[in-house]
Formats: C-alpha cells, sequence, structure tokens
C-alpha cells in the first residue's frame, strides 16, 4: 500500500519549546491528514489538507502540505504538558486501494514541564 | 463524526484460541477498516470490509488468520484466529463517513496472548 514516511520517530522538549514532526511521500497524494493519539488511547483525527500549499491553523497547531502534495509538516509552538502523545500523518490509498488510509510511522512527542 | 462502539475493550487469551472483536458504528457506512497496533509502533491496515463481498486483505493478512464479517452497513466483526503471542497488540476499527472529514477510530480492544 502507499508508504509514507514520518520523522523525527521521538521528540523530547522542554514546556514551552516548538516542535515539529515532517512527513514524507515518494507519490503524490490527494489529501494527507493528521491525527493524535494520547499514551493509552486510540487516534483522534486533527486535520486534513487537500490542497497544493495549503496552510491551516488549529491554535498553537500549524498544518502544511507541500507545493508537490508530497509532504507535510505539523510545528507546534511553545508545547504544553497536554501536547504529550503520539502524532501520526496519514495518506489516502489510490486505484485499486482508494479509500484506505496508510499511517507513518509516527511522531512520539514527550513534553518535561 | 461517527461514533464508534467497540468491544471488548481488553482481553487475555490462551494461545490457541479465537477471540472476536466486534465494532458497531452510529450510522451506516459503506466501508469498515481493521488496523493492528503493536506497542510503540504505528498502525498497519490489515482489511477493509465491505457489506455484501468478502473483505480485502492487505498485504501478510489472510482471511483464514483474520475473518472478518460485515453484516450490515452498521457493523463488523473481526476474529483473530488460532492466537500465538505475537498476536499481542492492539486492534482498531475505524470509519470515514464524510469527504471533509477524517477517519474515526473505535477505542481500540487490548489483546494479550499467553
Amino acid at each position: 500500500g502507499q508508504q509514507v514516511m514520518q520523522i523525527p520517530q521521538y521528540q523530547h522538549v522542554q514546556e514551552g519549546e516548538d516542535f515539529t514532526t515532517y512527513c514524507n511521500s515518494s507519490t503524490t497524494l490527494s489529501n494527507i491528514q493528521w491525527y493524535k493519539q494520547r499514551p493509552g488511547g486510540h487516534p483522534v483525527f486533527l486535520i486534513q489538507l487537500v490542497k497544493s500549499g495549503e496552510v491551516k491553523k488549529q491554535k498553537r497547531l500549524t498544518f502544511q502540505f507541500g507545493e508537490a502534495k508530497k509532504n507535510s509538516s505539523l510545528h507546534i509552538t511553545a508545547t504544553q504538558t497536554t501536547d504529550v502523545g503520539t502524532y501520526f500523518c496519514a495518506g489516502p490509498g489510490r486505484g485499486s486501494t482508494l479509500g484506505r488510509l496508510y499511517f507513518g510511522r509516527g511522531t512520539q512527542l514527550t513534553v518535561w514541564p | 463524526s461517527a461514533v464508534i462502539s467497540q468491544k471488548p475493550s481488553r482481553d487475555i487469551c490462551q494461545r490457541g484460541t479465537s477471540l472476536t472483536i466486534q465494532c458497531q458504528v452510529d450510522s451506516q457506512v459503506t466501508m469498515m477498516f481493521w488496523y493492528r497496533q503493536q506497542p510503540g509502533q504505528s498502525l498497519t491496515l490489515i482489511a477493509t470490509a465491505n457489506q455484501g463481498s468478502e473483505a480485502t486483505y492487505e498485504s501478510g493478512f489472510v482471511i483464514d488468520k483474520f475473518p472478518i464479517s460485515r453484516p450490515n452497513l452498521t457493523f463488523s466483526t473481526l476474529t483473530v484466529s488460532n492466537m500465538s503471542p505475537e498476536d499481542s497488540s492492539i486492534y482498531l476499527c475505524s470509519v470515514k463517513r464524510d469527504l471533509s472529514y477524517g477517519y474515526t477510530f473505535g477505542s481500540g480492544t487490548r489483546l494479550t496472548v499467553v
């Protein structure tokens, strides 16, 4: 299926520092989605980006979709302890795998108070 | 977004036995998806469950090991058959109802095989 690469795998920051995770696909994506999974929880949808070069913000979170629609990033400004969790990007399948969603390996964020 | 009820939330099973996981959605959806998440890992798609037809399995997953039922548009089950400790994992079902919204996940089933 669709392969989406994500880095870094782990990130440890002090509260108040910024955080960024990057996602990259070898093929053009029709859209890219971001999910957050708290420890012990299930993935929760954050946002979907569809347009080339799109930038969306949710409070301290900024999501970008690359011009070529092959990469994306999630940036958190001034992290808080509530930001702890694993952030996944995910890309949809194409052709015979249309409708399916394939996840990157995720970035596990730890925030020290 | 859709609301999904998944059960059981966790179970400890003996090797060689089978466990059936259920997911109930609060509205009709065409496709339901089953994922596996091993500890500290990402989500791996097992199969897509379509109502009225056989499930479509991803590479590395087979029907004999993970039979799926989809009797109607709001319900699906995944069975983990002839379990071994390597099947210890979290299993999640998921649906997508709206084009403009992402996928909704059940709360997951944490399976431990001893």
